[in-house]
């Protein structure tokens, strides 16, 4: 079946850090790849999303590339900010009736 | 407005009973879904309903049961609590159940079998 695997975490980083967090996949057929991210105490919000191979999502900084060679898709930010501090969980969407299996998370946590 | 809402935000109860968990979505979706995300923050899939219908069911056990009166509630019902049920439940929804398309969630329930 399909998998999502993320680096493991916690992440410890200083403002204005750079930050990649790991995610490849396995899956049957052409997925789209998704970033949710879930800020402390709330539920999961699309962070960007990917559709197809060579596609790049992005949205408030944050950037991925979606992989197929690689069957990755890495969030990077070139500058993380202390309200970055979430957990952020990648995820790909099969063909099964938008079934979306997500990786097992990776705590961000951002020092001033 | 809320988009997808979910009742109750926290439910403390003891191991045997029953309890159940509403969600509303506003948003005119027709797909609406059931996660579960365990104590290391590991999301999984439970169960997911298009226009009522019952379209996913990860092999979840049967004490288990979603309830879609219409297309913007889906509730579930828990029977014989056990200790291993303690997670956060997720409710989302879509527009449609297809490829690429996003996800809305709610806040999370956060339920503690005692």
């Amino acid at each position: 079946g399909d998998s999502v695997t993320q680096m493991e975490g916690p992440v410890t980083l200083s403002e204005e850090a750079f930050l990649t967090i790991n995610c490849t996949y396995t899956a049957t057929g052409y997925p789209s790849l998704f970033w949710y991210v879930q800020y402390p105490g709330e539920g999961l919000q699309l962070l960007l999303k990917a559709t197809k191979a060579d596609d790049k999502g992005s949205n408030k900084g944050f950037e991925a590339t979606y992989r197929k060679e690689t069957t990755s898709f890495h969030l990077e930010k070139g500058s993380v900010q202390v309200s970055d501090s979430a957990v952020y969980f990648c995820a790909s969407g099969g063909t099964s009736y938008g079934k979306l299996t997500f990786g097992q998370g990776t705590i961000l946590t951002v020092h001033p | 407005d809320t988009a997808v809402s979910q009742t109750p935000k926290y439910l403390v109860t003891q191991m045997g009973n029953d309890k159940s968990i509403k969600c509303e979505q506003n948003l005119g979706h027709d797909t609406m879904y059931w996660y579960k995300q365990d104590s290391k923050k590991f999301l999984k899939i439970m169960f997911s309903y298009n226009n009522k219908e019952l379209i996913i069911n990860e092999t979840v056990p049967n004490r288990f049961s979603p309830k879609s009166p219409d297309k913007a509630h889906l509730n579930l019902h828990i029977n014989s609590l056990e200790l291993g049920d303690s997670a956060v439940y997720f409710c989302a929804s879509s527009q449609e159940q297809i490829l690429g398309e996003t996800q809305y969630f709610g806040p999370g329930t956060r339920l503690l079998v005692l």
